[in-house]
């Protein structure tokens, strides 16, 4: 079975600066994919960045970074130069290689940013 | 534009009462899956679709059935609605493992009266 964890259910940044939104996963699964959803009041998923369970480097797009470490089982998404549009929830999700249908997500961090 | 269908964005159902959401998707994705979102929760998978003629359950099947005769459609069907199937709907298909994040739908508010 796999399980995410995120453990700040909101948090707050100033504009412009940067912020670390936390997740811890487990699984049995020798091989997946670590991916985070942002999903803004509107209420629609947008798909943001991808990690594979056996990328030597940490992914990133944009503004986005992923902190991988593979050994105590995180994924962090870190946001830098944070923008008012930012202001979201965030969902870190895992997904088997095995199987791209199914995916485990966490239960969300909602984000402010403030000006 | 590309992307995922769905029909319809809200519904008011009595108890009792049966419907089909729609989904399609017109990327030639292999992999579709149904999630449900409660208020200020994750999404738990429902069902998911790995091909044509394939479907599997998720973590909270019970109360829904699913079929995919193609590759574009996915339909989810309620077949006796409760409360407790109140939720916010999410059809979202992927081309396949590795980097390819979903492509979600916009979602079906659905009201359990």
């Amino acid at each position: 079975a796999q399980k995410i964890t995120q453990t700040q259910p909101g948090m707050f940044v100033q504009e412009k600066e940067a912020v670390t939104l936390d997740c811890t996963y487990d699984t049995s699964d020798p091989s997946y994919g670590l991916f985070w959803y942002k999903q803004p009041s509107s209420g629609e998923m947008i798909f943001l960045i991808y990690q594979g369970s056996y990328d030597q480097q940490n992914a990133t797009e944009g503004r986005y970074s992923l902190n991988f470490q593979k050994a105590r089982k995180s994924a962090n998404l870190v946001i830098s130069a944070s923008q008012l549009g930012d202001s979201a929830m965030y969902f870190c999700a895992m997904r088997p290689n095995t199987n791209a249908g199914k995916s485990t997500f966490g239960d969300g961090t909602t984000l402010t940013v403030k000006p | 534009n590309a992307g995922v269908t769905q029909t319809p964005k809200f519904q008011v159902l009595k108890t009792g009462q049966s419907m089909t959401l729609q989904c399609a998707q017109d990327m030639n994705h292999e992999y579709m899956s149904w999630y449900r979102q409660d208020p200020g929760m994750g999404l738990r998978l429902i069902h998911y679709s790995v091909g044509a003629g394939i479907t599997d359950q998720g973590e909270v099947p019970n109360g829904y059935n699913v079929s995919r005769s193609t590759t574009e459609d996915f339909p989810l069907r309620l077949l006796s609605a409760a409360p407790s199937q109140t939720s916010v709907y999410f059809c979202a298909s992927s081309y396949g493992p590795g980097q390819y994040g979903y492509t979600f739908g916009s979602g079906t508010r659905l009201t359990v009266v």
